[in-house]
Protein backbone atom coordinates (compact mmCIF):
# COMPACT_ATOMS: atom_id res chain seq x y z
CA UNK A 1 0.00 0.00 0.00
CA UNK A 2 1.39 3.69 -0.97
CA UNK A 3 1.42 5.86 1.78
CA UNK A 4 -0.26 8.48 0.14
CA UNK A 5 -2.60 7.82 -2.80
CA UNK A 6 -4.41 9.50 -5.33
CA UNK A 7 -6.26 9.09 -8.38
CA UNK A 8 -4.14 9.85 -10.98
CA UNK A 9 -6.84 11.25 -13.36
CA UNK A 10 -7.23 13.04 -15.66
CA UNK A 11 -10.61 14.43 -14.04
CA UNK A 12 -12.56 16.48 -16.28
CA UNK A 13 -14.97 19.13 -14.85
CA UNK A 14 -17.09 21.65 -16.75
CA UNK A 15 -16.94 25.35 -15.69
CA UNK A 16 -18.76 26.21 -13.22
CA UNK A 17 -18.92 22.95 -11.38
CA UNK A 18 -17.35 21.51 -8.36
CA UNK A 19 -14.40 19.65 -8.63
CA UNK A 20 -13.37 16.89 -5.85
CA UNK A 21 -10.16 15.45 -4.99
CA UNK A 22 -9.30 12.53 -2.84
CA UNK A 23 -6.37 11.24 -1.48
CA UNK A 24 -5.93 8.54 1.55
CA UNK A 25 -3.05 7.70 3.46
CA UNK A 26 -1.34 5.11 5.42
CA UNK A 27 0.00 6.43 8.37
CA UNK A 28 -2.67 6.77 11.28
CA UNK A 29 -0.01 8.98 13.04
CA UNK A 30 0.03 11.63 10.37
CA UNK A 31 -1.68 14.96 11.52
CA UNK A 32 -0.99 17.82 9.11
CA UNK A 33 -2.16 17.44 5.66
CA UNK A 34 -1.41 19.69 2.13
CA UNK A 35 -2.68 20.59 -0.90
CA UNK A 36 -0.51 21.80 -3.96
CA UNK A 37 -1.40 22.94 -6.61
CA UNK A 38 0.86 22.32 -9.97
CA UNK A 39 0.95 24.03 -12.93
CA UNK A 40 2.67 22.31 -15.86
CA UNK A 41 6.24 23.45 -16.12
CA UNK A 42 6.30 24.57 -13.07
CA UNK A 43 6.85 24.33 -9.10
CA UNK A 44 4.02 22.85 -6.46
CA UNK A 45 2.23 25.74 -4.89
CA UNK A 46 0.91 25.91 -1.43
CA UNK A 47 -2.71 25.90 -1.46
CA UNK A 48 -4.39 24.71 1.79
CA UNK A 49 -3.19 22.89 5.45
CA UNK A 50 -5.12 21.21 7.72
CA UNK A 51 -4.65 19.77 11.32
CA UNK A 52 -7.87 18.55 12.75
CA UNK A 53 -10.94 17.10 11.70
CA UNK A 54 -13.30 18.28 9.53
CA UNK A 55 -13.86 21.19 6.84
CA UNK A 56 -11.64 24.29 6.26
CA UNK A 57 -12.59 26.88 3.34
CA UNK A 58 -10.67 29.67 1.70
CA UNK A 59 -11.95 31.16 -1.00
CA UNK A 60 -12.99 29.11 -3.40
CA UNK A 61 -11.11 25.67 -2.17
CA UNK A 62 -12.81 23.55 0.94
CA UNK A 63 -10.10 20.88 2.39
CA UNK A 64 -12.05 18.28 4.67
CA UNK A 65 -10.10 15.64 6.96
CA UNK A 66 -11.51 12.79 8.43
CA UNK A 67 -8.49 10.98 10.61
CA UNK A 68 -10.86 7.53 11.48
CA UNK A 69 -10.86 7.01 7.57
CA UNK A 70 -7.35 8.06 7.36
CA UNK A 71 -8.74 10.43 4.21
CA UNK A 72 -8.38 14.22 2.87
CA UNK A 73 -10.52 15.78 0.10
CA UNK A 74 -9.93 19.11 -1.34
CA UNK A 75 -12.96 20.58 -2.95
CA UNK A 76 -12.72 23.34 -5.85
CA UNK A 77 -16.02 25.61 -5.54
CA UNK A 78 -17.34 27.63 -9.41
CA UNK A 79 -13.99 25.26 -11.04
CA UNK A 80 -12.17 28.52 -13.25
CA UNK A 81 -9.88 27.19 -16.34
CA UNK A 82 -7.21 28.65 -14.17
CA UNK A 83 -8.16 25.97 -11.91
CA UNK A 84 -6.92 23.28 -14.63
CA UNK A 85 -3.28 22.02 -12.94
CA UNK A 86 -1.93 18.64 -11.01
CA UNK A 87 -2.76 18.87 -7.65
CA UNK A 88 -0.97 17.00 -5.15
CA UNK A 89 -1.38 15.74 -1.53
CA UNK A 90 1.18 15.59 1.35
CA UNK A 91 1.21 13.99 4.57
CA UNK A 92 3.71 14.43 7.42
CA UNK A 93 5.69 11.37 8.60
CA UNK A 94 5.22 11.12 12.39
CA UNK A 95 8.51 10.05 13.22
CA UNK A 96 10.16 13.24 11.64
CA UNK A 97 7.82 15.44 13.48
CA UNK A 98 5.82 18.06 10.64
CA UNK A 99 8.44 18.28 9.17
CA UNK A 100 9.13 15.48 6.42
CA UNK A 101 6.29 15.34 3.75
CA UNK A 102 5.22 11.91 1.79
CA UNK A 103 3.69 13.68 -1.37
CA UNK A 104 0.84 11.49 -3.48
CA UNK A 105 1.66 11.01 -7.38
CA UNK A 106 -0.93 13.77 -7.94
CA UNK A 107 -4.41 14.13 -9.49
CA UNK A 108 -4.50 16.69 -12.90
CA UNK A 109 -8.02 18.44 -13.34
CA UNK A 110 -9.06 19.66 -16.54
CA UNK A 111 -11.90 22.16 -16.18
CA UNK A 112 -14.19 22.10 -19.72
CA UNK A 113 -14.93 25.57 -20.93
CA UNK B 1 6.88 38.81 -1.19
CA UNK B 2 9.41 36.36 0.05
CA UNK B 3 10.29 33.42 -1.96
CA UNK B 4 12.48 30.44 -2.43
CA UNK B 5 15.06 30.87 -5.29
CA UNK B 6 17.61 28.38 -7.37
CA UNK B 7 20.06 28.74 -10.19
CA UNK B 8 20.37 27.77 -12.40
CA UNK B 9 16.84 27.86 -13.99
CA UNK B 10 18.47 25.44 -16.53
CA UNK B 11 21.31 23.06 -16.94
CA UNK B 12 22.26 20.71 -20.02
CA UNK B 13 25.53 18.78 -18.85
CA UNK B 14 27.30 16.08 -20.56
CA UNK B 15 27.74 13.20 -18.51
CA UNK B 16 30.61 12.60 -16.19
CA UNK B 17 30.37 16.52 -15.23
CA UNK B 18 29.94 17.92 -12.31
CA UNK B 19 26.40 20.10 -11.26
CA UNK B 20 25.89 21.81 -8.54
CA UNK B 21 22.94 23.49 -7.81
CA UNK B 22 22.08 26.11 -5.44
CA UNK B 23 19.18 27.54 -3.61
CA UNK B 24 18.16 30.14 -0.85
CA UNK B 25 15.38 29.66 1.25
CA UNK B 26 12.83 32.22 2.65
CA UNK B 27 14.28 34.31 4.99
CA UNK B 28 13.66 32.89 9.06
CA UNK B 29 12.92 29.20 7.52
CA UNK B 30 14.58 26.77 9.83
CA UNK B 31 14.03 23.50 7.08
CA UNK B 32 15.37 23.39 3.43
CA UNK B 33 14.29 20.41 1.96
CA UNK B 34 15.69 19.16 -1.84
CA UNK B 35 13.24 16.95 -4.25
CA UNK B 36 13.35 15.72 -7.55
CA UNK B 37 10.67 15.45 -9.68
CA UNK B 38 10.47 13.00 -12.78
CA UNK B 39 7.60 11.79 -14.32
CA UNK B 40 8.31 8.06 -13.76
CA UNK B 41 8.60 8.61 -9.86
CA UNK B 42 6.78 12.18 -9.12
CA UNK B 43 8.26 13.99 -6.26
CA UNK B 44 10.77 11.95 -4.18
CA UNK B 45 12.66 13.92 -1.27
CA UNK B 46 16.55 13.60 -1.72
CA UNK B 47 17.57 14.96 1.64
CA UNK B 48 16.71 17.64 3.87
CA UNK B 49 18.22 20.20 6.88
CA UNK B 50 16.74 21.71 10.06
CA UNK B 51 18.59 24.78 11.52
CA UNK B 52 21.20 23.75 8.44
CA UNK B 53 22.02 20.60 10.33
CA UNK B 54 21.30 17.80 7.35
CA UNK B 55 18.62 15.29 8.88
CA UNK B 56 17.90 12.64 6.52
CA UNK B 57 19.62 12.28 3.23
CA UNK B 58 18.75 8.37 3.03
CA UNK B 59 16.61 9.00 -0.48
CA UNK B 60 19.61 10.11 -2.17
CA UNK B 61 22.15 8.12 -4.05
CA UNK B 62 25.50 8.87 -1.69
CA UNK B 63 28.25 7.97 -4.11
CA UNK B 64 27.48 10.50 -6.39
CA UNK B 65 25.08 13.12 -4.95
CA UNK B 66 25.91 15.64 -1.95
CA UNK B 67 23.84 18.20 -0.11
CA UNK B 68 25.43 21.23 2.21
CA UNK B 69 23.75 24.04 3.54
CA UNK B 70 27.34 26.07 4.36
CA UNK B 71 24.99 29.02 5.71
CA UNK B 72 21.83 29.94 6.57
CA UNK B 73 20.79 31.41 3.07
CA UNK B 74 22.50 28.82 0.98
CA UNK B 75 22.07 24.97 0.40
CA UNK B 76 23.69 23.16 -2.30
CA UNK B 77 23.62 19.99 -4.35
CA UNK B 78 25.97 18.62 -5.99
CA UNK B 79 26.04 15.67 -8.30
CA UNK B 80 29.75 13.72 -9.29
CA UNK B 81 29.43 12.18 -11.65
CA UNK B 82 26.50 12.96 -13.49
CA UNK B 83 24.43 10.44 -15.14
CA UNK B 84 21.71 10.21 -17.90
CA UNK B 85 19.10 9.05 -15.27
CA UNK B 86 19.92 12.26 -13.15
CA UNK B 87 17.97 14.12 -15.91
CA UNK B 88 15.01 16.06 -13.93
CA UNK B 89 13.37 19.08 -12.25
CA UNK B 90 15.55 19.42 -8.69
CA UNK B 91 13.72 21.61 -6.48
CA UNK B 92 14.33 23.01 -3.61
CA UNK B 93 11.73 24.15 -0.61
CA UNK B 94 11.78 25.92 2.93
CA UNK B 95 9.41 25.66 5.80
CA UNK B 96 8.63 25.94 9.43
CA UNK B 97 7.39 24.30 12.42
CA UNK B 98 3.96 23.60 11.28
CA UNK B 99 5.02 21.30 8.22
CA UNK B 100 4.54 23.69 5.52
CA UNK B 101 6.85 23.75 2.48
CA UNK B 102 7.05 26.38 0.27
CA UNK B 103 9.05 25.16 -3.37
CA UNK B 104 11.41 26.90 -5.82
CA UNK B 105 11.02 27.52 -9.11
CA UNK B 106 13.42 24.63 -9.79
CA UNK B 107 16.31 23.22 -11.83
CA UNK B 108 15.69 21.35 -14.84
CA UNK B 109 18.46 19.20 -15.38
CA UNK B 110 19.51 17.45 -18.82
CA UNK B 111 22.21 15.07 -18.90
CA UNK B 112 23.00 13.91 -22.40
Amino acid sequence: QKEVEQNSGPLSVPEGAIASLNCTYSDRGSQSFFWYRQYSGKSPELIMSIYSNGDKEDGRFTAQLNKASQYVSLLIRDSQPSDSATYLCAVNKPNFGNEKLTFGTGTRLTIIP
Amino acid sequence: DARVTQTPRHKVTEMGQEVTMRCQPILGHNTVFWYRQTMMQGLELLAYFRNRAPLDDSGMPKDRFSAEMPDATLATLKIQPSEPRDSAVYFCASGRDRGEQYFGPGTRLTVT
